[in-house]
């Protein structure tokens, strides 16, 4: 069965990196695309963006630009968001998610359990 | 580019239906028909309920069901069953190859 197995809790100082990552099981990982979701606590869904496992692309949301790393490693079929230098408001669980259909990224069907990422000092 | 209008609220009673709306900029959901609704229980992933306006994904209740009109789509809970009762969220493509979340509604069942 699919699956989207997300890494643990993180928590980390203001300034640091932090790399989140998202393996996928039960399907051909380069099919479908995978999306990152921001969910700040309390807070609404927020779309990230979205990579292209085929290819590798990335393509960021506004307000995701610049510290924020879409990146694969299809040998393990596994995403990752990598976040650098860390603000408070950073602090949120941050999704992964499986593309519905091949050949579209706009919505998703698998998602990972989430990784709550705490940004204190 | 701003969220998606979503109401914070709705409610109703078991088996009666309610409505949730969201609402679309100039380009998002008036211009495409890629809008989807996501259900969320506390500390849960979301869950997709519609895709491309209207569709159900495979093992979704029919008593939800997606429509659109103009700037406006909309999901509806019919037969409303306690297990219904969480956050739901609407999402759109905005063009430009950007994809919008409404701000979601808490749906209580009474």
């Amino acid at each position: 069965q699919v699956q989207l197995v997300q890494s643990g809790s993180e928590l980390k100082n203001p300034g640091a990196s932090v790399k989140v990552s998202c393996k996928a099981s039960g399907y051909i990982f380069t099919t479908y695309a995978v999306t990152w979701v921001r969910q700040a606590p309390g807070q609404g869904l927020e779309w990230m963006g979205w990579v292209n496992t085929d290819t590798g692309n990335p393509t960021y949301a506004q307000g995701f630009t610049g510290r924020f790393v879409f990146s694969l490693d299809t040998s393990v079929s596994t995403a990752y968001l990598q976040i650098n230098n860390l603000k408070a408001e950073d602090t949120a669980v941050y999704y992964c998610a499986r593309a519905f259909s091949p050949d579209q990224w706009l919505d998703f069907d698998y998602w990972g359990q989430g990784t709550l990422v705490t940004v204190s000092s | 580019q701003s969220a998606l209008t979503q109401p914070p609220s709705a409610s109703g009673s078991p088996g009666q239906s309610v409505t949730i709306s969201c609402a679309g900029t100039s380009s998002a959901v008036r211009g495409y028909s890629y809008v989807s609704w996501y259900q969320q229980h506390p500390g849960k992933a979301p869950k997709l309920m519609i895709y491309e306006v209207n569709k159900r994904p495979s093992g979704v209740p029919d008593r939800f069901s997606g429509s659109k009109s103009g700037n406006t789509a909309s999901l509806t809970v019919s037969g409303l069953q306690a297990e219904d009762e969480a956050d739901y969220y609407c999402s759109s493509y905005a063009g430009s190859h950007n994809l919008l979340f409404g701000g979601g509604t808490k749906l209580t069942v009474l």
